[in-house]
């Protein structure tokens, strides 16, 4: 079946604009879970929502926030870009009853001048 | 924050050797999993190991857990040019998909 899938993979954005990605989990799975990663500061996790509520969050300013479709499809925003923002941001999914196996995308490369 | 760290930062080796990495982590954990990243790609997913598991493998990958010492080490056997990636550990604490990432070793794979 298919993996999980992210869109755009690559954007360039401007400082100051917003950008939304995109991610469809794997099919039945509930879960789906957003990171960023940069050289600087590794992989870090934004949020997590399971069936449309927000379930836990780190540690990122208000500027980015998500949310989650009836579907399990997810999108992630970012407001007021910040060249800091330039990041590869990674989505992932699984079934979300804990201990379970978790599935990564392609990830969608931010690069913010 | 990170969740802990794994050893080495970078490890080179030869084709046909065993590369082994190591990952530690600080709080309880439900399971523990690693993962390969080619570079600028997304994450692929080698193995998880529950935290009442002490061993697993999974053709050239065998994975240790020790949570009395909050470690786990990764085994890749008869290393191919084509493994060469980075290697992370994730950990899982707080169950759902809120994964803790070490930094990653880099492993180059010489042919």
């Amino acid at each position: 079946k298919a993996g999980v899938t992210q869109t755009p993979r690559y954007l360039i954005k401007t400082r100051g604009q917003q950008v939304t990605l995109s991610c469809s989990p794997i099919s039945g799975h509930r879960s789906v879970s957003w990171y960023q990663q940069t050289p600087g500061q590794g992989l870090q996790f934004l949020f997590e929502y399971f069936s449309e509520t927000q379930r836990n969050k780190g540690n990122f300013p208000g500027r980015f926030s998500g949310r989650q479709f009836s579907n399990s499809r997810s999108e992630m925003n970012v407001s007021t870009l910040e060249l800091g923002d330039s990041a590869l941001y990674l989505c992932a999914s699984s079934l979300g009853q804990g201990r379970n196996t978790i599935y990564f995308g392609e990830g969608s490369w931010l690069t913010v001048v | 924050s990170q969740q802990g760290e794994e050893d080495p930062q970078a490890l080179s080796i030869q084709e046909g050797e065993n590369a082994t990495m190591n990952c530690s982590y600080k709080t309880s954990i439900n399971n523990l999993q690693w993962y390969r990243q080619n570079s600028g790609r997304g994450l692929v997913h080698l193995i998880l190991i529950r935290s009442n598991e002490r061993e697993k493998h999974s053709g050239r990958l065998r994975v240790t857990l020790d949570t009395s010492k909050k470690s786990s080490s990764l085994l890749i056997t008869a290393s191919r040019a084509a493994d060469t990636a980075s290697y992370f550990c994730a950990t899982d604490p707080y169950q759902g998909g809120k994964l803790i990432f070490g930094q990653g070793t880099e492993l180059s794979v010489k042919p």
